[in-house]
């Protein structure tokens, strides 16, 4: 079966830092693009990151460029984002999500809430 | 948002509805790979259309999606209460990344 799963996410202060996980299984994962997207409450998808199968194409929406680092170990199955100097309006709940024409699977996310 | 769709979209069961998507076309042939998801609240957004008009496995033909100048249209056909959702577009921005719209609530009367 094809699956996503994130993890990482969290209740932190406004400036600080934490790192999502998102472990892929049932698919050649170095063959795809991987996503971030994240949608804050009430709100709608809003896409944050890609990296391309060998980590040579990575983009950034401009809300977080700068704050934000896509990254992914090929051997482990897994991307990463990090998410640094985080504001208020960073509390959402974080997708990871394949590509290749269309962001056709994603997890069930997980919630990363900056507050103090 | 740079793709534009309605904020709802209502219709009685076995109706039909359109839901458009503008703004696809920048001139320059940037936005493409057009695709539709599909939200239920508490859900993660479930792939129903992809490159304009294309069903992935398992998606019910009551689906459909269609492409003409500058708007994108996602068509549900045979409206059913489990089809109450929100919908959005969402196009692929050579060397930049994706962009959503801003999500249609469909409600089913």
């Amino acid at each position: 079966e094809v699956q996503l799963v994130e993890s990482g996410g969290g209740l932190v202060k406004p400036g600080g830092s934490l790192r999502l996980s998102c472990a892929a299984s049932g698919f050649i994962f170095n063959t795809y693009s991987m996503n971030w997207v994240r949608q804050a409450p009430g709100g709608g998808p809003e896409w944050v990151s890609s990296i391309n199968s060998n980590s040579v194409y990575i983009y950034y929406a401009d809300s977080v460029k700068g704050r934000f680092i896509i990254s992914r170990d090929n051997a482990k199955n897994t991307v990463y984002l990090q998410l640094n100097s985080l504001r208020a309006e960073d509390t959402a709940i974080y997708y990871c999500a394949r590509s290749a024409s269309s962001m056709d699977v994603w997890g069930k996310g997980t919630t990363v809430t900056v507050s103090s | 948002s740079a793709l534009t769709q309605p904020a709802s979209v209502s219709g009685s069961p076995g109706q039909s509805i359109t839901v458009s998507c503008t703004g696809i076309s920048s001139g320059d042939g940037s936005y493409n790979l057009v695709s539709w998801y599909q939200q239920h609240p508490g859900k993660a957004p479930k792939l129903l259309i992809y490159v304009g008009s294309r069903r992935p496995s398992g998606v019910s033909n009551r689906f459909s999606g269609s492409e003409s100048g500058n708007t994108a249209s996602l068509t549900i056909s045979g409206l059913q209460a489990e089809d109450e959702a929100d919908y959005y577009c969402c196009s692929y921005v050579d060397n930049s990344g994706w962009v959503f719209g801003g999500g249609t609530k469909l409600t089913v009367l």
